[in-house]
């Protein structure tokens, strides 16, 4: 099946620096991707929908020059958190969707594939 | 506004015995998808099993079914034979079929599943 990876798995920085984290889909091209938060024991929270060669949409309540998404390619999301603080410390998951270029409807065909996370700890 | 609902925060099962999951969702859509995931201790997240909301069949993975009750709004999960690996966090999680959802899933709370030996 579809092969979604995450670079890096964990990282550990200070308050004051940015991190940016990698979202690959290797096996096949992802024109969405999606960028989700999440808290020990809770729900995935939906961050951000990244597509390519566009400006990424963002949920309410993310702001946006906090987490700077960019979809440079038909393969690659990345995420950096800009000047992070503690609180900023979460699980954070990517998700690809196999859909056609541009659909903008679901079809029976598609399937969504998620990353392996990275957790992040800011000091 | 899609709104999924899970309101078993945890559960346990022995070993080989069966355990359903429950989940209520709310929508105004005609044409949308469900699913259940699970999240391993891993935290790597998997896709169970999904249902097309056209379709009255109930869908089944090998010892994994739904009952999908449209008019009710419900979408539970049954798991047969429960194994050691079954245990982790269960997401039901619902797509809008058609619009400019661009594929947004809405998830549940989640439920905490714990396979006893």
């Amino acid at each position: 099946g579809a092969v979604v990876s995450q670079h890096p798995s964990w990282v550990i920085c200070k308050s004051g620096t940015s991190v940016k984290i990698e979202c690959r889909s290797l096996d096949f091209q992802a024109t969405t991707m999606f960028w989700y938060r999440q808290f020990p024991k809770q729900s995935l929270m939906l961050m951000a929908t990244s597509n390519e060669g566009s400006k990424a949409t963002y949920e309410q309540g993310v702001e946006k020059d906090k987490f700077l998404i960019n979809h440079a390619s038909l393969t690659l999301s990345t995420l950096t958190v800009t000047s992070a603080h503690p609180e900023d410390s979460s699980f954070y998951i990517c998700s690809a969707r196999t859909g056609a270029w541009l659909e903008r409807e679901w079809s029976p065909q598609e399937t969504q594939y998620f990353g392996p996370g990275t957790r992040l700890l800011v000091l | 506004a899609q709104t999924v609902t899970q309101s078993q925060p945890e559960m346990s099962v022995q070993e080989a015995e069966t355990v359903t999951l429950s989940c209520t969702y709310d929508t105004s859509e005609s044409n949308y998808y469900l699913f259940w995931y699970k999240q391993p201790p891993s935290r790597q997240m998997i896709l169970v099993i999904r249902q097309e909301a056209y379709k009255q069949q109930n869908a089944t993975e090998n010892r994994f079914s739904v009952n999908f009750q449209k008019a009710a709004k419900s979408f539970s999960l049954k798991i047969s034979d429960s194994q050691l690996g079954d245990t982790a966090m269960y997401f039901c999680a619902f797509i809008r079929a058609g619009g400019t959802s661009y594929g947004k899933l809405t998830f549940g709370q989640g439920t905490i599943l714990t396979v006893h030996p």
